[in-house]
């Protein structure tokens, strides 16, 4: 039971440049997220798909697009890569509704932009 | 604007020393967490309260909700070098939205 998963660990982009973070849990949760988290910042919600279908926009968006491509798989896109987006981005599941504050989370995506 | 903020943001100590490290907000929660985040892994759930006054115990920590909701303190009894993490509390406020706000965290380093 590998919990939430994410790819890759490690990445270092270009300003400009394209990537897209894939994560994915294997508990049967209908909601998922995403986080960034930067240092005196706390964790930022970046977006969140209550279920299967729907994605909605969190507290800092910008620069970012989703896709909830099945119940088990959340990615998160940057389609032009900026400097301030120099982060570690963490995806965490949790089961909805009612328990949508138990959350778990991913090991993280340490991304470099330059 | 942080909806949470945690006091201190840095606490250095001995190993078998007392602690309390706190949570503190002008918004009213539903329910509030406590996770402990180590170096380079995501954060883990230690505790959830969700009633006023809530008082849960989880070995030699003890997590209390503030009457009003709107506060939460951790206590850790005799901290071991294993304690040493970022501890982050996080609220869901009542507002219906399905997420999250979480405090800035409290670096907390258990010297042995």
């Amino acid at each position: 039971n590998a919990g939430v998963t994410q790819t890759p660990k490690f990445q270092v982009l270009k300003t400009g440049q394209s990537m897209t973070l894939q994560c994915a849990q294997d508990m049967n949760h209908n909601s998922m997220y995403w986080y960034r988290q930067d240092p005196g910042m706390g964790l930022r919600l970046i977006y969140y798909s209550a279920s299967e279908g729907t994605t909605d926009k969190g507290e800092v968006p910008n620069g970012y697009n989703v896709s909830r491509l099945n119940k088990r798989e959340f990615s998160l896109r940057l389609e032009s890569a900026a400097p301030s987006q120099t982060s570690v981005y963490f995806c965490a599941s949790s089961d909805g509704g009612w328990k949508a504050y138990e959350q778990y989370f991913g090991p993280g995506t340490r991304l470099t932009v330059t | 604007t942080q909806l949470l903020e945690q006091s201190p943001q840095f606490l250095s100590i001995q190993e078998g020393e007392n602690l309390t490290v706190y949570c503190n907000s002008s918004s009213v929660f539903s329910s509030l967490q406590w996770y402990r985040q180590e170096p380079g892994e995501g954060p883990v759930l230690l505790v959830t309260v969700v009633t006023g006054g809530e008082v849960k115990k989880l070995k030699r920590l003890t997590f209390q909700f503030g009457d009003a909701r709107k506060d939460s303190s951790l206590h850790i009894t005799a901290a071991q070098p294993g304690d040493t993490g970022l501890y982050l509390c996080a609220g869901d406020p009542q507002t219906g939205a399905n997420n999250l706000f979480f405090g800035t965290g409290t670096r907390l380093t258990v010297i042995p």
